[in-house]
């Protein structure tokens, strides 16, 4: 079964201060993950795949087969950074529904 | 240019009525894809076309929901006797074709309230 798991709904942490939001996955296979965000008034989007490994906005995430996990990071937090994040994976081949977490509201204090 | 734009961007429905939601995806596109998110959950995948045919209908709940795409393009989302639990955010996301992962785009949703 394909699931995704974000154990946390609600993170609340201070400006300046680092950030995971945690994600773990369960797929029979190799999926791609991914992390969508969505700001205030916003529509949901893209902020960044593993198979890229970029950094965006200051954020990371690392693969882990072994913990089959995802989670996201940034060192440093901004207020701009508050917003509903979701996990999500799909398969890597044919069609590529999206299969999300339930989200995490994460809240930068200042 | 545009991004995905979904009608209406409200919705509000008795018990037992029909709706048809419609979405519009970025030009060029050739995948579009449905979902539907309930209050405190992540997105929940729906339907998803290839063109004009429904390439993987795994996710639709039951027969009372049927999505076409008759020209590749729009598409409507249609819900006969709508029921309460069909209360959620429609979600419409459209991408370029397969054979590989192409990012999906998604629209600002339609909120569905049913009385």
């Amino acid at each position: 079964a394909q699931r995704v798991t974000q154990p946390e709904k609600l993170l609340s942490v201070f400006k300046g201060a680092p950030v995971e939001l945690k994600c773990n996955y369960s797929y029979s296979g190799s999926p791609e993950l991914f992390w969508y965000v969505q700001y205030s008034r916003q529509r949901l989007q893209l902020l960044l795949r593993h198979i890229s490994r970029e950094s965006i906005k200051g954020f990371t995430a690392d693969l882990n087969k072994g913990e089959t996990s995802f989670h996201l990071k940034k060192p440093f937090a901004q207020e701009e950074d508050s917003a509903m994040y979701y996990c999500a994976l799909s398969g890597r081949r044919g069609a590529q529904k999206l299969v999300f977490g339930q989200g995490t509201r994460l809240t930068i204090n200042p | 240019g545009a991004g995905v734009s979904q009608t209406p961007s409200n919705k509000v429905t008795e018990k037992g009525k029909y709706v048809e939601l419609r979405c519009d995806p970025i030009s060029g596109h050739t995948a579009l894809y449905w979902y539907r998110q309930s209050l405190g959950q992540g997105p929940e995948f729906l339907i998803y076309f290839q063109g004009t045919g429904a390439a993987d209908d795994s996710g639709l709940p039951n027969d009372r929901f049927f999505a076409v795409r008759p020209e590749g393009s729009v598409s409507t989302l249609k819900i006969q006797r709508t029921e309460r639990g069909d209360s959620a955010v429609y979600l419409c996301a459209s991408s370029f074709g397969t054979g590989g992962y192409n990012e999906q785009f998604f629209g600002p949703g339609t909120r569905l309230t049913v009385l």
